[in-house]
């Protein structure tokens, strides 16, 4: 079992709609979780962080965390053509520095 | 400027060849990590390092191998071992909960 798992999609939207996106773990001990978004050819970038359970959210970006199922998605409102890229989930394990990544969902948004 | 450095960014290997790729940072960060990501894939974990004079191996170590003499610095060596060397590899670093900061990144390809 991967320590961190994401539909690989591509997950098409319209411009204008909210894209969601999930990310499941397998290690309960995980403390803090992360949404990077990469552009073909390019390193990430930081969208996101959360570490408690609810809802997060920063501009058109709201991240959501539930512990108890072992899940984190983010919601993209109001999309844009320019959203469209890969949005990688990343986890750190418990008290050690792993930090792990998922296979990343290719979203594309259709203007 | 602080930041993360990687060079060179285009990096060719004779089959046979062991290379070296660079990884700086001046960021006081103390964990270093270095990825691997093949096309339309995740980032996998090669090794990390969470302090100087220590690093433990990621999920992918085998036919690599790293450094860590100085907090700045986080050399990764791709040997003649890694039968598929080619990939885009990222270094990144972080400081206690917050998130990974990542370098451009060095493509390699076997020639």
């Amino acid at each position: 079992q991967k320590e961190v798992e994401q539909n690989s999609g591509p997950l098409s939207v319209p411009e204008g709609a909210i894209a969601s996106l999930n990310c499941t773990y397998s290690d309960r001990g995980s403390q803090s979780f992360f949404w990077y978004r990469q552009y073909s050819g390019k390193s990430p970038e930081l969208i996101m962080f959360i570490y408690s359970n609810g809802d997060k959210e920063d501009g058109r970006f709201t991240a959501q965390l539930n512990k108890a199922s072992q899940y984190v998605s983010l919601l993209i409102r109001d999309s844009q053509p320019s959203d469209s890229a890969t949005y990688l989930c990343a986890v750190r394990l418990g008290n050690f520095n792993k930090f792990y990544f998922g296979s990343g969902t290719k979203l594309n948004v259709k203007p | 400027d602080g930041g993360i450095t990687q060079s060179p960014k285009y990096l060719f290997r004779k089959e046979g060849q062991n290379v070296t790729l660079s990884c700086e940072q001046n960021l006081n960060h103390d964990a270093m990590y270095w990825y691997r990501q093949d096309p339309g894939q995740g980032l996998r974990l090669i090794y990390y390092s969470q302090i100087v004079n220590d690093f433990q191996k990621g999920d992918i170590a085998e036919g690599y191998s790293v450094s860590r003499e100085k907090k700045e610095s986080f050399p990764l060596t791709v040997t003649s071992a890694q039968k598929n060397p080619t990939a885009f590899y990222l270094c990144a670093s972080k400081q206690g909960p917050t998130e990974a900061f990542f370098g451009q990144g060095t493509r390699l390809t076997v020639v």
